[in-house]
């Protein structure tokens, strides 16, 4: 399987701060990275797919970057709303993996 | 709007058998491959597995090989999964996921339902 792992594990921050949150693959995975955002009690919501596409609805403060086995996540001015856990996933092969997830907490 | 409602979950003893239900609305469900995510308390998410659109071909992890059967019924737009032999590690909420085309394979998870709740103990 592949492993996704994130960096950091969680971090803390300030409203309005630029935060960034790293995911490496254990092998290349192209750009078959999607990043999901799951609020306390809530279903996973797909943020970022293909590792730099913006899903619909989502405020263009994210954006995401990377291919092979380096990719970013990028919260350009950080809100409320936003203090909460992300995860990315791998769609490269099967069986599709997530990371251990990132918590982002407020400073 | 896409609507997933997940069902079925509960709390059984281990060796036991639970089957989840996952009625769709809000888009035509016999055209997208669907998915069983999980999550353990406090955990990170793990995919279980996964359907093609016509249900001819399903994925599974290994964790759940040859104990756990995805099914689906698009004359009713619902998704099942059937788990046998449960285990204390299969305690979870059991997401069902919408993937974005029609494969088994096809698992970027655009729409998710809210979770049910399974409870493996005795």
């Amino acid at each position: 399987d592949i492993q996704m792992t994130q960096s950091p594990s969680s971090l803390s921050a300030s409203v309005g701060d630029r935060v960034t949150i790293t995911c490496r693959a254990s092998q290349s995975i192209s750009s078959y990275l999607h990043w999901y955002q799951q609020r306390p009690g809530k279903a996973p919501k797909l943020l970022i797919y293909d590792a730099s596409n913006l899903q619909g609805g989502v405020p263009s403060r994210f954006s995401g970057s990377g291919s092979g086995t380096d990719f970013t996540l990028t919260i350009s001015s950080l809100q409320p709303e936003d203090f909460t856990t992300y995860y990315c996933q791998q769609t490269y092969r099967t069986p599709p993996t997530f990371g251990q997830g990132t918590k982002v907490e407020i400073k | 709007e896409v609507q997933l409602l997940e069902s079925g979950g509960g709390l059984v003893q281990p060796g036991g058998s639970l089957r989840l239900s996952c009625v769709a609305s809000g888009f035509t469900f016999s055209s997208y491959g669907m998915s069983w995510v999980r999550q353990a308390p406090g955990k990170g998410l793990e995919w279980v597995s996964g359907i093609s659109d016509g249900g001819g071909n399903t994925y599974y992890a290994d964790s759940v090989k040859g104990r756990f059967t995805i099914s689906r019924d698009n004359s009713k737009n619902t998704l099942y999964l059937h788990m046998n032999s449960l285990r204390a590690e299969d305690t979870a909420l059991y997401y069902c996921a919408k993937g974005s085309c029609s494969s088994a394979s096809c698992y970027r998870f655009d729409s998710w339902g809210q979770g049910t709740l399974v409870t493996v103990s005795s």
